[in-house]
Parts: C-alpha cells; sequence; structure tokens
C-alpha cells in the first residue's frame, strides 16, 4: 500500500461513453501526476499538477481532460476515446519539490471497446 | 533530449544468485534517480531515491549507485529469491521539472 489510492482498477467503455478516473492520496502531498503505459512503451508522463495549478500537459489529446479540486484528488475525465487509448493509466504524488520521491497508486486498466 | 535504457530487457537466475540491473541515461544533468518494481499488471512500488549528490543508497538486499558521469545507475540485488520476480524501472528527473523519464524496464524472473 502506497498510499495512493486509485479507482476504478479496471474499465472497459465504449467509444461514445464519458468516464472518470479517481485518484486520492492523503500522504499531504502537493504535486499529483497521471500517467500512461501503454504495452511494449516506456510509461509517458500526461499531467503535473502543483498546488491544484496544472504546470505540465505533455501534448495530451483534449478526449483527456484533468481535475484537480484540491491537493488530495485529482481525476481524469474521458470522452469519445480510441481503442488505442487502452492502457494502464497510473497516478503519483509527490512533495512539491523536483527532489522528492513519487508515490505510486495501483494503477486502472482501462479497455476502450 | 534525454534518454533512458535499461538493458537487459529480461532476465532470469537460479534463486540465491546475486544480480545487476542496469539503467543509462544520455544527459548527466539529472535532479535525481529513482528505481520502481512492478509486479505485473500492477503499480509502481519506490524502491530507491538516489539524489544527484549522492553515489548510493541501499535498502536491505538492494544498493542503488549513480555515476552521472558516465551516464549510469546500478541497482544490486543480493541472495536473490523468487519473491523478488518482477518488472524493474529506473526513471529521473532531469531538472526542475517534476516529470519522471522513464527506462522500459528489465523482466526479471527468479527461479527456485
Amino acid at each position: 500500500e502506497t498510499g495512493v489510492t486509485q479507482t476504478p482498477r479496471h474499465l472497459v467503455m465504449g467509444m461514445t461513453n464519458k468516464k472518470s478516473l479517481k485518484c486520492e492520496q492523503h500522504l499531504g502531498h502537493n504535486a499529483m501526476y497521471w500517467y500512461k503505459q501503454s504495452a511494449k512503451k516506456p510509461l509517458e508522463l500526461m499531467f503535473v499538477y502543483n498546488f491544484k495549478e496544472q504546470t505540465e500537459n505533455n501534448s495530451v489529446p483534449s478526449r483527456f481532460s484533468p481535475e484537480c479540486p484540491n491537493s488530495s484528488h485529482l481525476f481524469l475525465h474521458l470522452h469519445t476515446l480510441q481503442p488505442e487509448d487502452s492502457a494502464l493509466y497510473l497516478c503519483a504524488s509527490s512533495r512539491g519539490t523536483a527532489v522528492a520521491e513519487a508515490f505510486f497508486g495501483q494503477g486502472t486498466r482501462l479497455t476502450v471497446v | 533530449k534525454q534518454e533512458v535504457t535499461q538493458i537487459p530487457a529480461a532476465l532470469s537466475v537460479p534463486e540465491g544468485e546475486n544480480l545487476v540491473l542496469n539503467c543509462s541515461f544520455t544527459d548527466s544533468a539529472i535532479y535525481n534517480l529513482q528505481w520502481f518494481r512492478q509486479d505485473p499488471g500492477k503499480g509502481l512500488t519506490s524502491l530507491l531515491l538516489i539524489q544527484s549528490s549522492q553515489r548510493e543508497q541501499t535498502s536491505g538486499r538492494l544498493n542503488a549507485s549513480l555515476d552521472k558521469s558516465s551516464g549510469r545507475s546500478t541497482l544490486y540485488i543480493a541472495a536473490s529469491q523468487p519473491g523478488d520476480s518482477a518488472t524493474y524501472l529506473c526513471a529521473l528527473r532531469e531538472d526542475s521539472s517534476y516529470k519522471l523519464i522513464f527506462g522500459s524496464g528489465t523482466r526479471l524472473l527468479v527461479r527456485p
């Protein structure tokens, strides 16, 4: 248990659906991240939030929409996804400095049909 | 552009063996480097974090070293056990950005 909780653990959605992924941490961290892990590719950073402000958007398509209402919660809203968006989506958090250790959740396995 | 490489991609060893996993990077201007373990279908578990000013870190049977000048980090696992079987990932921060740049990982199998 890393202290970072993601729900749901598994999600199957159609290309016309709208769904949301949730991430929660109570570690007192100020920075939260979304990463995407596709088969046979290194983890790719999607978004970074620090003190609820988005500090990085790694050229992510607009069908992925992040939301960070407070430092403990991070959402990833999904709409009109493509089958190639199927992947493991990982949330992470750290103290709000570049030298801090990052802690990851268990991930949400997303399948787009 | 920073690139992180982990070789080999897969490794199979008998139980009890000491082993070394390698991580190399192309730009030595890094803030820190972190080693993770990932079990199939699961998230990442942080193993060790080495700041750029440090040469090594130890936790139990694990020892990670960092040589910025040669662009290399190693993860040493002593007396390997079947429970060590997993994918091991290294990731680094190269500046004040929060972005972690990952290698593709080494898939380790420790045979009983």
